[in-house]
């Protein structure tokens, strides 16, 4: 079965750009989850998607939002991209919504904002 | 206070020894523990997950679990030069948002 998959790989962005990225889960996982992972504050969660409405949110201001299709492929936008953006930024699918799935992560996109 | 803390590396061992890592958490209504393994540069592994009280043993990998004290760990056997990484405790509510440690660095010395 194929992972996680996650698109593009790498980004480079100046400032006040927007950019999307795009998560393909696991075939039969109906649960996107995404993180932004840096240095200095670690894993943190921005929001989770199930079939096709965000389910949790993180404490990220609105310049991130995402979505997800039919097909539970996700995307995740950041509009206005400042410097701090620049990141790993992870998704990660489970089959389904709750406290009990595990979650298995794409291999990232790293974005650079300059 | 953080939602989830693990002891704050680096933790050395050497090839052969027992290596255990440590995390409690603050949220009591925390349903299920996950520990992932994440080589430099590359994504976060799951390498465990336990819901229930007591230990979970894969392996070379025992996780341990203890509600009351809010605390979860993680020992691995028989460490090898192959499991140095950050090893990243995550726990996650019934509303299913993942919390994530600040991760320990895990260092095997041949």
């Amino acid at each position: 079965k194929a992972g996680v998959t996650q698109t593009p790989r790498y980004l480079i962005k100046t400032r006040g750009q927007q950019v999307t990225l795009s998560c393909s889960p696991i075939s039969g996982h109906r649960s996107v989850s995404w993180y932004q992972q840096t240095p200095g504050q670690g894993l943190q969660f921005l929001f989770e998607y199930f079939s096709e409405t965000q389910r949790n949110k993180g404490n990220f201001p609105g310049r991130f939002s995402g979505r997800q299709f039919s097909n539970s492929r996700s995307e995740m936008n950041v509009s206005t991209l400042e410097l701090g953006d620049s990141a790993l930024y992870l998704c990660a699918s489970s089959t389904r919504t709750g406290g009990f799935d595990e979650q298995f992560f794409g291999p990232g996109t790293r974005l650079t904002v300059l | 206070q953080k939602e989830v803390e693990q002891n704050s590396g680096p933790l050395s061992v050497p090839e052969g020894a027992i290596a255990s890592l440590n995390c409690t958490y603050s949220d009591r209504g925390s349903q299920s523990f996950f520990w992932y393994r994440q080589y430099s540069g590359k994504s976060p592994e799951l390498i465990m997950f336990i819901y229930s009280n007591g230990d979970k043993e894969d392996g070379r990998f025992t996780a341990q679990l203890n509600k009351a004290s809010q605390y979860v760990s993680l020992l691995i056997r028989d460490s090898q030069p192959s499991d140095s990484a950050t090893y990243l405790c995550a726990v996650r509510g019934n509303a299913g948002k993942s919390t994530f440690g600040d991760g320990t660095t895990l260092t095997v010395k041949p």
